[in-house]
């Protein structure tokens, strides 16, 4: 089993562009969920994809979006890119049916660099 | 969600215990304790949770007060690769997203 893997590794892109990062959940599960994480904090929450469907957000503007594929596999779009989206951006995944009991395997995650 | 509080920092000597704190005194009946840890340079991995009881597994132990207003999540021995930021997380039964806060950075020494 692979586990959670992201692509790309890393990124550069300049002010104003679009990016859009990759996530294939671990086999068996069916919810992915992204986060941001800035220098020296811990990540953020953005939102959850189950079913395909966006089922819970964080305080992120809507310059971030996601898409969730039928084979669960996930991305992450970031519309007019600032200064401030530099960031490790983590994917996670788990399954819903544990919600309770709610262990989510996170991927190495993508380093965004907007100059 | 409920928030918790743990400090900032803490140093260890390999081979030793550690304990590493955590408050939550606004915790309500159904939220669950999570404990996860990241590594330099990876992302977070799930440690050990629990509700009431304490809790063991093959990395560490979970240790609940009986009013549940505080936790403390026990490494028996730290070895150098436990070298990490330790965040406590309450999750209710509804909720699925974690809430990081700044964790404890835990510093093991040789």
């Amino acid at each position: 089993d692979a586990g959670v893997t992201q692509s790309p590794t890393h990124l550069i892109k300049t002010r104003g562009q679009q990016v859009t990062l990759r996530c294939s959940p671990k086999s068996g599960h069916d919810t992915v969920s992204w986060y941001q994480q800035a220098l020296g904090q811990g990540p953020q929450f953005i939102f959850q994809y189950y079913e395909e469907e966006e089922r819970q957000r964080g305080n992120f503007p809507d310059r971030f979006s996601g898409h969730q594929f039928p084979n669960y596999s996930s991305e992450l779009n970031v519309n007019a890119l600032l200064l401030g989206d530099s960031a490790l951006y983590l994917c996670a995944s788990s399954s819903l049916i544990f919600r309770s009991y709610n262990e989510q395997f996170f991927g190495p995650g993508t380093r965004l660099t907007v100059l | 969600d409920a928030k918790t509080t743990q400090p900032n920092s803490m140093e260890s000597n390999e081979e030793e215990p550690v304990h590493l704190p955590c408050n939550h005194s606004t915790i309500s009946g159904t939220d669950y304790i999570h404990w996860y840890r990241q590594l330099p340079s990876q992302g977070p991995e799930y440690v050990i949770h629990g509700l009431t009881s304490n809790v063991n597994n093959r990395m560490a132990s979970l240790a609940i007060a009986e009013d549940r207003k505080s936790s403390t999540l026990i490494l028996h021995r730290a070895t150098l690769r436990d070298a990490a930021v330790y965040y406590c997380i309450l999750l209710n039964q509804a909720g699925t997203a974690l809430i990081f806060g700044k964790g404890t950075t835990l510093s093991v020494s040789s």
